[in-house]
């Protein structure tokens, strides 16, 4: 078992949409949690990060961490055709270490 | 572009063949990650290099594979008698000391293919 499990998708979603990313992991001592956007051929982009439990919000993005059940959630209101790309969540158990990332979830956001 | 830069952004080597990628991070960054994504998956952790000094190494990273920082500042990546189970993307991120992990910068990445 993977210690970060995330559905791969697609998620087809209309415009205007709100959109529920969704990971879940296994390592209790995770204590930072970040979600990447990644277009095609490009690399990784940092979006929202969190520390430990709670909601962080950014614009249109909304991070949620519930430690509790060890998992996270990104949320995208009024979601736009240029939010199409590949959401990966990562995680860390301390400051400066690796980040283990999701699968990622392939979101398109139709016209 | 102050970004982190990649070279080469592509490569496509015959099984066998011995493949080396540069990473240049963002200026001052001393923290420098080497992460290998496939398709359909999320980047895995490679190594992990802290001013000169590699700090972390993954299982992942077999004996074929060497990692270096002479000085600090750009990384090399090098893969020796490829295989085709190397082909990946290679993606190559920084970070400041003083800032937690989540604070990581990508680069591009190098898309390997091995024939």
């Amino acid at each position: 078992q993977k210690e970060v499990e995330q559905d791969p998708g697609p998620l087809s979603v209309p415009e205007g949409a709100i959109v529920s990313l969704n990971c879940t992991y296994s390592n209790s001592a995770f204590q930072y949690f970040m979600w990447y956007r990644q277009y095609s051929r490009k690399g990784p982009e940092l979006l929202m990060y969190t520390y430990s439990s709670g909601n962080k919000e950014d614009g249109r993005f909304t991070a949620q961490v519930d430690k509790s059940s060890k998992y996270i959630s990104l949320f995208i209101r009024d979601s736009q055709p240029s939010d199409s790309a590949t959401y990966l969540c990562a995680m860390s158990a301390r400051s400066f270490q690796k980040l283990v990332f999701g699968t990622g979830t392939r979101l398109l956001v139709s016209p | 572009d102050t970004g982190v830069s990649q070279d080469p952004r592509h490569k496509i080597t015959k099984r066998g063949q011995n493949v080396t990628f540069r990473c240049d991070p963002i200026s001052e960054h001393n923290r420098l990650y080497w992460y290998r994504q496939t398709l359909g998956q999320g980047p895995e952790f490679l190594t992990y290099f802290q001013n000169e000094a590699q700090l972390e190494k993954s299982r992942l990273l077999s004996d074929r594979f060497s990692a270096e920082r002479p000085k600090g500042s750009f990384s090399t990546l090098e893969i020796q008698r490829t295989e085709q189970g190397d082909s990946a993307m290679y993606l190559c991120a920084s970070s400041l000391g003083d800032r937690p992990s989540y604070e990581q910068y990508f680069g591009p990445g190098t898309r390997l293919t091995v024939t």
